[in-house]
């Protein structure tokens, strides 16, 4: 399954360091999620772009920066992060449903993050 | 605010058992309704959906689920699973206008062989 990837696939980050995470997808989608995946809880959704238009900052703390230069790559940027910010991160898009989509949403592998 | 919830967390069965998952979620609208399962080591996969029509619907694997409208429900079954079925299960809820899903905390299902 290849139709959304994400890079790296493991990242080690000190909490003085900046790093960014990739996400692509090959789907022709026009929406784009982020999502913090933590041990024991649901999973969380962080960011929603539609159209390369940020509608939903879910609360995040600004050492979260999410850019998408357009409708196919979704970055997030990250800088002084904190040990309890260590998780799976995943991506994921979709066809909007406004745009005539179904809303499923099609996941990438994710990117495990460790801050140490 | 909607909300999606799971009642089992960790659920143990051996292989050829019956399993059924629960999910309830709380919002008005009309909705969309999935599950994901995530193997061990691999990424969310789509399971099974429901948008409109027929409440029992089928996905993948042998699964299948029902949309009960009156309880808020739209539980998960399989009526005998497999080890290969071990993995952990999500129910979403989307609401019927927006790209957004609301994911219950999952359910760790564990098949002995």
């Amino acid at each position: 399954e290849t139709g959304v990837t994400q890079t790296p696939r493991h990242l080690v980050m000190g909490m003085t360091n900046k790093k960014s995470l990739k996400c692509e997808q090959h789907l022709g989608h026009n929406a784009m999620y982020w999502y913090k995946q933590s041990a024991k809880k649901p999973l969380e959704l962080m960011f929603v772009y539609n159209f390369k238009e940020q509608t939903e900052n879910n609360s995040v703390p600004s050492r979260f920066s999410p850019e998408c230069p357009n409708s196919s790559h979704l970055f997030l940027h990250l800088h002084t992060l904190q040990p309890e910010d260590s998780a799976l991160y995943l991506c994921a898009s979709s066809q909007d449903p406004i745009a005539g989509g179904s809303g499923e949403q099609y996941f990438g592998p994710g990117t495990r993050l460790t801050v140490t | 605010a909607q909300s999606v919830s799971q009642h089992n967390h960790h659920v143990i069965l051996s292989e050829a058992a019956s399993l059924e998952l629960g999910c309830n979620y709380s919002y008005g609208g009309t909705v969309n309704l999935f599950w994901y399962v995530q193997y061990p080591g691999q990424h969310l996969q789509l399971l099974l959906k429901y948008f409109s029509g027929d409440p029992l619907v089928k996905g993948i694997k042998g699964f299948e689920a029902e949309f009960i409208k009156s309880k808020f429900s739209f539980n998960l079954r399989k009526p005998s699973v497999q080890w290969s079925d071990t993995a952990e299960y999500f129910c979403a809820v989307g609401s019927g206008n927006t790209g957004k899903l609301i994911f219950g905390q999952g359910t760790t299902l564990q098949v002995k062989p």
